[in-house]
């Protein structure tokens, strides 16, 4: 069926970089925009970041504003969130989601952890 | 950024109920919001989109209202499986924002 599936994350230390990955299947990757979304343990669900269907367009959260970026691989069907200078007020569940009638696919989820 | 709050922040109610929640807007989004369900260590699923509209296979006992700044989230008879937290979301304008959340236990 239609999915998401992501990879990368971990535990990587302030001020360092990292890179989510997102990879889709069974439907057409390059007509859909697609979302970063957040949850910090414990916490509600935060909007990260989004790219247009054919890149020209992204949006990005205030709070990531500047430190992260979107893109995505549309031959490789492959969405993608780098991270940089992560701040422990980074760690999160980070979700790949697509747009069609709001969210309606979710990746797994792969967890984010900043700490020294 | 478009403020959501919900109400209330957590229920308790038993199988057969008929629960309802409610989302506030802080400017008119029109029907531009969508209802998800989360579950713990899972990712939300759309439940409600375009504030009324159901999901393709989400159960009938759930539906959606409102437009402007109200909206509600009703399940008509509530079932051991709609356990959860849920989740406002508005599409009206960026930032997208959720709402803080709503935590249904099943008593």
């Amino acid at each position: 069926q239609e999915q998401l599936v992501q990879s990368g994350g971990g535990v990587v230390q302030p001020g360092r970089s990292l890179r989510l990955s997102c990879a889709a299947s069974k439907f057409s990757f390059n007509t859909y925009n697609l979302h970063w979304v957040r949850q910090a343990p414990g916490k509600g669900l935060e909007w990260v970041a989004v790219i247009s269907h054919d890149g020209s367009n992204k949006f990005y959260a205030d709070s990531v504003q500047g430190r992260f970026t979107i893109s995505r691989d549309n031959s490789k069907n492959t969405l993608y969130l780098i991270m940089n200078s992560v701040m422990p007020e980074d760690t999160a569940v980070y979700y790949c989601t697509r747009e069609l009638a709001n969210f309606d696919i979710w990746g797994q989820g792969t967890m984010v952890t900043v700490s020294s | 950024a478009i403020q959501l709050t919900q109400s209330p922040s957590s229920l308790s109610a038993s199988v057969g109920d008929r629960v309802t929640i409610t989302c506030r807007a802080s400017q008119g989004i029109s029907t531009a919001l969508a209802w998800y369900q989360q579950k713990p260590g899972k990712p939300p699923n759309l439940v409600i989109y375009d504030a009324s509209s159901l999901q393709t296979g989400v159960p009938s006992r759930f539906s959606g209202s409102g437009s402007g700044t109200d909206f509600t989230l009703t399940i008509s008879t509530l079932q051991p499986e709609d356990f959860g937290t849920y989740y406002c979301q508005q599409f009206r304008s960026f930032p997208l924002t959720f709402g803080p959340g709503t935590k249904v236990d099943i008593k």
